[in-house]
C-alpha cells in the first residue's frame, strides 16, 4: 500500500521553463490537495479537488493550474516557472468526510534559478 | 480570518523530560483540529484528530487535547526518536484547513 505518491522528487528549473508534478493515491480517497511549503509559512493551499471532476482554487494559486486526471490522479502545472515558485510542494488526499485526516506525499523539491 | 499559532518555534529536550507543545487557534466553526509529525525530507504523518473541547487521544508517548482556544500535545518521557517538527491544523471547511508554522522538536540522548 504506497498511500500517495508524488513525481520527481527533486526538480531545477531555469525562469520560464514549465513542468509538471505528478501525484497519484492508491486509497479510494475522493478528494486531493496541493500544498506548497515555504520556510517561516506553513503549509498553504495551491489547489484542491474536492471529487473527480472538479477543481476550486486554495490561498495561493496564481501561476499554477491543475488536472484531476482521474479518481487516481491530480497533478500541478507550472506553465511559466518563476523564482518565487522554488518550494517544496506536497500532494495530499482525503476521504470523503472533509474533516477527516489528510494524507501527504514525500514532496516534490523544486528550485527555479 | 482563521489563525493558528504555535509555541515554542523550537524545544529542545533531554531525553526522559516531560514537556508539551501549544497549538491556540481562532476559527469560525471548529471542524477538526490536527496534529501532524513532519521529518526532515518526508511529508507530514498523520497523528490525531480532535473534534470537541475536551476531547484527548493518546498515542505511546503523546497526549493530544484540545479546550476552546487551544490544543497540547503532550509528550511524556521524550527519546531521541520523537525529535520531529509537530504541526497543528484547523479545519473550518474542505478549502479551509490551516496550519501554524511548526514546532521543532530535538531530543537529546
Amino acid at each position: 500500500n504506497a498511500g500517495v505518491t508524488q513525481t520527481p522528487k527533486f526538480q531545477v528549473l531555469k525562469t520560464g521553463q514549465s513542468m509538471t508534478l505528478q501525484c497519484a493515491q492508491d486509497m479510494n480517497h475522493n478528494s486531493m490537495y496541493w500544498y506548497r511549503q515555504d520556510p517561516g509559512m506553513g503549509l498553504r493551499l495551491i489547489y484542491y479537488s474536492a471529487s473527480e471532476g472538479t477543481t476550486d482554487k486554495g490561498e495561493v494559486p496564481n501561476g499554477y493550474n491543475v488536472s484531476r486526471l482521474n479518481k487516481r490522479e491530480f497533478s500541478l502545472r507550472l506553465e511559466s516557472a518563476a523564482p518565487s515558485q522554488t518550494s517544496v510542494y506536497f500532494c495530499a488526499s482525503q476521504a470523503s468526510s472533509y474533516n477527516s485526516p489528510l494524507h501527504f506525499g514525500n514532496g516534490t523539491r523544486l528550485t527555479v534559478t | 480570518e482563521d489563525q493558528v499559532t504555535q509555541s515554542p518555534e523550537a524545544l529542545r529536550l533531554q531525553e526522559g523530560e516531560s514537556s508539551s507543545l501549544n497549538c491556540s487557534y481562532t476559527v469560525s466553526g471548529l471542524r477538526g483540529l490536527f496534529w501532524y509529525r513532519q521529518d526532515p525530507g518526508k511529508g507530514p504523518e498523520f497523528l490525531f484528530t480532535l473534534y470537541s473541547a475536551g476531547e484527548e487521544k493518546e498515542k505511546e508517548r503523546l497526549k493530544a487535547t484540545l479546550t476552546k482556544k487551544e490544543s497540547f500535545l503532550h509528550i511524556t518521557a521524550p527519546k531521541p526518536e520523537d525529535s520531529a517538527t509537530y504541526l497543528c491544523a484547523v479545519q473550518a471547511s474542505r478549502s479551509k484547513l490551516t496550519f501554524g508554522k511548526g514546532i521543532t522538536l530535538s531530543v537529546r540522548p
